[in-house]
């Protein structure tokens, strides 16, 4: 089965860059997306499609996806962002989600 | 507003069924179609099930086939997941979501999840 593979934990200063990491065979010929998910609450869509953001989603979130590796870059980061965060892909027809990385901002 | 409200979690003993429920409102739910995803006490995000916008086709994770069925009544706006043969590792939060649209359609919005607790 297929599976993405993620950094447990990333850690980032206020107002500097956060990049998250997702893994998986050949991951840049199928589509990414991530959500956020904060404690206690349910996930909230952050990309999808690689790169496209739904509306009320901030700029300073976006992503990439090449080669075997998606990627959440997190410009500017602040303190809100402090969340865990999931990638996800599709496989044939079903759903594979990353093991998650918490983003801690210190 | 887009909204999806799930309930009928609870403590169920091993080998015990549960009924999941998860109303939706604010948009045409016949149109969509839905998944299960659930999220075991601080663990990552599996996904469970999916069901096409009229009920007619179906799937499943490996972990839950044969013991878990997804349905849906558009009439009432409700998609379900019967679940029967329940064990201590289905311990979770049960998130329902609505699926885009699209190529690789991203899940968007969750429910808030239900808890079902698998316990003697």
């Amino acid at each position: 089965s297929y599976e993405l593979t993620q950094p447990p934990s990333v850690s980032v200063s206020p107002g500097q860059t956060a990049s998250i990491t997702c893994s998986g065979d050949k991951l840049g010929n199928k589509y990414a997306c991530w959500y956020q998910q904060k404690p206690g609450q349910s996930p909230v869509l952050l990309i999808y499609q690689d790169i496209k953001r739904p509306s009320g989603i901030p700029e300073r979130f976006s992503g990439s996806n090449s080669g075997n590796t998606a990627t959440l870059t997190i410009s500017g980061t602040q303190a809100m962002d402090e969340a865990d965060y999931y990638c996800q892909a599709w496989d044939s027809s079903t759903v594979v989600f990353g093991g998650g990385t918490k983003l801690t901002v210190l | 507003e887009v909204q999806l409200v799930e309930s009928g979690g609870g403590l169920v003993q091993p080998g015990g069924s549960l009924r999941l429920s998860c109303a939706a409102s604010g948009f045409t739910f016949s149109s969509y179609w839905m998944h299960w995803a659930r999220q075991a006490p601080g663990k990552g995000l599996v996904w469970v099930s999916r069901i096409n916008n009229d009920g007619s086709s179906t799937s499943y994770a490996d972990s839950v086939k044969g013991r878990f069925t997804i349905s849906r009544d558009n009439a009432k706006n409700t998609l379900y997941l019967q679940m029967n043969s329940l064990r201590a590792d289905d311990t979770a939060v049960y998130y329902c979501a609505r699926e885009g649209s699209g190529i690789a359609p991203p899940f968007d919005p969750w429910g808030q999840g239900t808890l079902v607790t698998v316990s003697s």
